[in-house]
């Protein structure tokens, strides 16, 4: 059983696309995450969701829209790609917002490496 | 602001050896510190909680400690195996709910 999924797993599309990815945790966390992970390798949260309600907007794009219609989903969806959207994203979840990812951490997906040509 | 830095970026050792990564922070106000390993084209696995108040801990081969008050955390890895070759990420809860990421340490072990 996978506790954090995500699909797609590779995703290529053309600049000015929409794209979603999508993300479930079968763990019964109440908290979601979005991360992105560029060619440096380094992760940085863009979103967080808890029972369904936005908690962390970090300053990432307009054209990044995170959507969550129950507490074991969250999508990203992104408007009109650009070259610098290509990286690999990645979803997590914790227990709840702070004592769950303080006492147990986070539980991360396999990630979605994102290209756009 | 935090700032996570992970020496070596990359590492390569052969089959047996003890080695040590580390991971150095600037702002020691976190609540614990999460040691991933992450193998191409697959997730983040999670290998060691620290929670603020522990100094260490342990998993098998594995070893990691906190030092808040220099700034440091370790990951003590014996008798490395071929299979532990991956990169190794240390990543810090700080600033409510968020995680603090290093840029990782690439381990290569040579059977």
């Amino acid at each position: 059983d996978t506790a954090v999924s995500q699909t797609p797993k590779y995703l290529v599309t053309q600049m000015g696309n929409d794209k979603s990815i999508k993300c479930e945790q079968n763990l019964g966390h109440d908290t979601m995450y979005w991360y992105k992970q560029d060619s440096k390798k380094f992760l940085k949260i863009m979103f967080s969701y808890n029972n369904k309600e936005l908690i962390i907007n970090e300053t990432v794009p307009n054209r990044f829209s995170p959507k969550s219609p129950d507490k074991a989903h969250l999508n990203l969806h992104i408007n009109s790609l650009e070259l610098g959207d290509s990286a690999v994203y990645f979803c997590a979840s914790s227990l709840t917002a702070m004592t769950g990812a303080r006492d147990y951490g986070y539980t991360f997906g396999s990630g979605t490496r994102l290209t756009v040509v | 602001k935090q700032e996570v830095t992970q020496i070596p970026a990359a590492l390569s050792v052969p089959e047996g050896e003890n080695l040590v990564l580390n991971c150095s922070f600037t702002d020691s106000a976190i609540y614990n510190l999460q040691w991933f390993r992450q193998d191409p084209g697959k997730g983040l696995t999670s290998l060691l909680l620290i929670q603020s108040s522990q100094r260490e801990q342990t998993s098998g081969r594995l070893n990691a400690s906190l030092d808040k008050s220099s700034g440091r955390s370790t990951l003590y890895i014996a008798a490395s195996q071929p299979g532990d070759s991956a990169t190794y990420l240390c990543a810090l809860l700080y600033n409510f709910n968020k995680f603090y990421f290093g840029s990782g340490t690439k381990l290569n072990v040579k059977p």
